[in-house]
């Protein structure tokens, strides 16, 4: 079956621009999660979200990322006038309550 | 605050070696542990988990992982491995019975020669 979905594969931007990032999850899955990839600093949870609760947001580096996930399905991370240091590959994840995540093939984020 | 530690970060093996690579967590409380494993140009992919139950799992492609709570440890092996092994591979841990977020180790990457 599709797995999760996560579009652009690649994305270069200019210092100071705003980036979207999408995630399509695993139909029916209620958890879905934001990493990210970087050199020198491993996987980076970012945030959470499960069900209708309130998000995890206690791994988003700064207020200039937020995300949102609508009707409990697809997710958007944006950044917020990007800086060098946001380059990275963001990954995102979605499971079934209690059960392993399964990850998408992430979107490549380059800042000039 | 919880934390993975993988002290291997590049391990290079012949065809047909064994494999052990470290993994130890830290974490208040029960836990379950992961081993996803990433192969070059694809996405993270399930190697084995541990929930409960018998501490030695096996996963995938012949590797296997044991849990010693004792030593927070969750090392994974494969007495034989093989040219398309290679990849990187990192461990993870959650709490148990919960949907959280999984805290990584910085990852092995593991290089097998012909």
């Amino acid at each position: 079956g599709a797995g999760v979905s996560q579009s652009p594969s690649n994305k270069v931007t200019e210092k100071g621009k705003d980036v979207e990032l999408r995630c399509d999850p695993i139909s029916g899955h209620t958890a879905l999660y934001w990493y990210r990839q970087s050199l020198g600093q491993g996987l980076e949870f970012l945030i959470y979200f499960q069900g209708n609760s309130a998000p995890d947001k206690s791994g988003l580096p700064s207020d200039r990322f937020s995300a949102e996930r609508t009707g409990g399905s697809v997710s958007t991370l944006t950044i917020q006038r990007t800086q060098q240091e946001d380059s990275a590959v963001y990954l995102c994840a979605s499971s079934l309550t209690g059960q392993p995540q399964h990850f998408g093939d992430g979107t490549r984020l380059s800042i000039l | 605050a919880q934390s993975v530690s993988q002290h291997n970060h590049h391990v290079i093996l012949s065809e047909a070696a064994s494999l052990e690579l470290g993994c130890n967590y830290s974490y208040g409380g029960t836990v379950n542990l992961f081993w996803y494993v990433q192969y070059p140009g694809q996405h993270l992919q399930l190697l084995l988990k541990y929930f409960s139950g018998d501490p030695l799992v096996k996963g995938i492609k012949g590797f296997e992982a044991e849990f010693i709570k004792s030593k927070f440890s969750f090392n994974l092996r494969k007495p034989s491995v093989q040219w398309s092994d290679t990849a990187e591979y990192f461990c993870a841990v959650r709490g148990a019975g919960t949907a959280s977020k999984l805290t990584f180790g910085t990852g092995t990457r593991l290089q097998v020669t012909l």
